[in-house]
């Protein structure tokens, strides 16, 4: 079965310093990556996808991710971050499902960003 | 316009109550989709409806009932809940759901509280 494991509940960090952000899957066969991001009471929204091609991933707010197929990573970075991106992270994978493509979330990650 | 609309925000009820919560697109996706999120929890899928027929039904008791009356609109009818169904309930919606892989947009949440 497909899934992610993401081993950092939460990640504390100064503002303006880098952060990595991990994610592991496990798949037997190709797979759809995603990464999410939940801010305060609010829905989610897509920060990026690996679907194939370059395994250099760039995103939305300056995040990327990079898709390791032999360490079966995709980690999302930051060069610098903003008070504004303490949020929830969530890494996901899409899983066939009777014919429907299904996402499969990580428990997430909490980026606590402090000035 | 990418933006998915639940109402109500926030919704209180009693565990004989009758409620139920709405889920609006007009992107003309005919993909429209149930998650339930507990706190610092990642969101499970319930329901897939795709072109308005339920495609998928992620095994959920039959106090949750999904309708989806057209392609913009989604409800779920909630009754006779229990105080570990409150939750975030998220709508989203998506161009399609099989044959490759569609962005789902994100609604932001109804935050249901059954007492």
């Amino acid at each position: 079965a497909q899934s992610v494991t993401q081993l950092d509940s939460q990640v504390p960090v100064f503002e303006e310093a880098p952060v990595e952000l991990r994610c592991n899957y496990s798949s037997s066969v190709s797979v759809y990556l995603f990464w999410y991001v939940q801010y305060p009471n609010q829905g989610l929204q897509l920060l990026l996808k690996y679907l194939s091609g370059s395994t250099l991933v760039k995103g939305i707010n300056g995040f990327e991710a990079e898709f390791n197929k032999s360490q079966t990573s995709f980690h999302l970075r930051k060069p610098s971050v903003h008070i504004s991106d303490t949020a929830e992270y969530f890494c996901a994978v899409s899983v066939q499902n009777t014919g429907f493509q299904k996402l499969v979330f990580g428990t997430g990650t909490r980026l606590l960003v402090s000035p | 316009d990418t933006e998915v609309t639940q109402t109500p925000k926030h919704l209180v009820m009693g565990m004989t109550n009758k409620k139920s919560l709405k889920c609006e697109q007009h992107m003309g996706h005919r993909a429209m989709y149930w998650y339930k999120q507990k706190a610092k929890k990642p969101p499970e899928l319930m329901f897939v409806y795709s072109y308005e027929k339920l495609s998928i039904n992620e095994s959920v008791p039959s106090r949750f009932s999904p309708e989806c009356p057209n392609s913009s609109l989604l409800n779920l009818h909630l009754h006779a809940l229990q105080p570990e169904d409150s939750a975030l309930y998220l709508c989203a919606s998506s161009q399609d759901t099989s044959g490759s892989w569609y962005e789902q947009y994100f609604g932001p949440g109804t935050r249901l509280t059954v007492t």
